[in-house]
């Protein structure tokens, strides 16, 4: 059974950092591009980063370009996205989604993250 | 890149067709054939029902269809059950390893 499993999010306050990982499970991970989609609670979902199988490329949304950095560690099927500098508008559920057939194939349930004074 | 263009609801009775248009640009939607459909109930994330445009993946049924025309792109939901009630997401693949996902459509079973 394929399973992605989120963690790091939390209360943190503007202006610090988070870490979230994903870990997978029930696929060969070292095959799949995966990616960091969020939603912001009831509005919609957007892409944050993607990252292919072996590193080569990363893209990120303008919105989180320069702030955020996303990493993966094929050996331990675990996926990365570092969070520097986080603004209110980052608070959101951040999903993570792994490429297979099609490009988000399979999700996590997600992390919730909230950036508050 | 803005987010891709869809209408916040639609609605129809059961057994009818209903068609989600996802309106992009030349640099997303028109440039690639790389278009996703996603479902979401409440509470649950995200899930995979048209892909490449046109591909329906395993397990999908056949009632939802997918095509594209230039800068925009439909989902068909033909037949419509009560189980099709939820939101829908499009999302196209863009220039330098980027995707925008659109606006979203909640669908509504009368």
């Amino acid at each position: 059974e394929v399973q992605l499993v989120e963690s790091g999010g939390g209360l943190v306050q503007p202006g610090r950092s988070l870490r979230l990982s994903c870990v997978a499970s029930g696929f060969n991970f070292d095959d799949y591009a995966m990616h960091w989609v969020r939603q912001t609670p009831g509005m919609g979902l957007e892409w944050v980063s993607g990252i292919t199988w072996n590193s080569d490329s990363i893209g990120y949304a303008g919105s989180v370009k320069g702030r955020f950095t996303i990493s993966r560690d094929n050996a331990k099927n675990s996926l990365f996205l570092q969070m520097n500098t986080l603004r209110p508008e980052d608070t959101a559920l951040y999903y993570c989604a792994a490429a297979g057939v099609s490009d988000f194939d399979y999700w996590g349930q997600g992390t919730l993250v909230t950036v508050s004074a | 890149q803005s987010a891709l263009t869809q209408p916040r609801s639609v609605s129809g009775s059961p057994g009818q067709s209903v068609t989600i248009s996802c309106t992009g640009t030349s640099s997303d939607v028109g440039g690639y054939k790389y278009v996703s459909w996603f479902q979401q109930h409440p509470g649950k994330a995200p899930k995979v029902m048209i892909y490449d445009v046109s591909k329906r993946p395993s397990g999908v049924p056949d009632r939802f269809s997918g095509s594209k025309s230039g800068n925009t792109a439909s989902l068909t939901i033909s037949g419509l059950q009560a189980e099709d009630e939820a939101d829908y997401y499009c999302c196209s693949f863009a220039p330098t390893y980027t995707y925008v996902f659109g606006t979203g459509t909640k669908v509504t079973v009368l």
